[in-house]
């Protein structure tokens, strides 16, 4: 199946700092990718879905301001969670589009602010 | 009402034993179907797609139901190695640029030696 990286895998932070996440397909083009976070024992939660060349389309109750997406090409999609607090602290994950609708999810990165 | 609906388990179950879990989901327009695979602290990982005639790999077999509205997977024969957490995921969109997938909760499953 398709490949989709996540990086970093993990990343702890103070309150306050921005963090970064990049998602990227390795063997295929995305035009489409997605961002969902999820908290312990919890479903997927779709955040924002990121289109390349264009402004990501967020989910109701997700702040753009706060969780800044840039889709800059096909294969490279980053999440920018900004001035982060605690309850920011989840497991974010992105995917791509496959050919046939199904989504390849990246490995994750788990968040936690201090 | 959830929009995707399955029983949260645990299903305990002994090696060998087949085990079904459901799913039921609340839009009618929904396009695309599938079952997802969660390991603890993974990521969501693609076990198989469903199909309106039903569809089967290996020991995994799928059924969706569209006039209920209603997802089934059955497992035969468990191996510990399927013990995880599964996924009933709906592609609510209409398709190419504007999927959006609705995750189940989930449903775990562990299989005893």
């Amino acid at each position: 199946g398709a490949v989709v990286s996540q990086h970093p895998s993990r990343v702890i932070c103070k309150s306050g700092t921005s963090v970064k996440i990049e998602c990227r397909s390795l063997d295929f083009q995305a035009t489409t990718m997605f961002w969902y976070r999820q908290f312990p024992k919890k479903s997927l939660m779709l955040m924002a879905t990121s289109n390349e060349g264009s402004k990501a389309t967020y989910e109701q109750g997700v702040e753009k301001d706060k969780f800044l997406i840039n889709h800059a090409s096909l294969t490279l999609s980053t999440l920018t969670v900004t001035s982060a607090h605690p309850e920011d602290s989840s497991f974010y994950i992105c995917s791509a589009t496959g050919i046939y609708n199904e989504q390849f999810f990246g490995p994750g990165t788990r968040l936690t602010v201090l | 009402r959830k929009e995707v609906e399955q029983d949260p388990g645990p299903f305990n179950v002994p090696e060998g034993a087949t085990v079904a879990f459901n799913c039921t989901y609340s839009n009618s327009a929904s396009q695309s179907f599938f079952w997802y695979r969660q390991d603890c602290r993974k990521e969501p990982k693609l076990l198989m797609s469903v199909y309106s005639s039903g569809n089967e790999d290996g020991r995994f077999t799928a059924q969706l139901n569209r006039a209920s509205q209603y997802i089934s997977l059955l497992i035969r024969d468990s191996k510990l190695s399927d013990s995880a957490t599964y996924l009933c995921v709906v592609n609510t969109g209409p398709g190419g640029a504007t999927n959006k997938l609705i995750f189940g909760t989930g449903t775990l499953l562990a299989v005893q030696p």
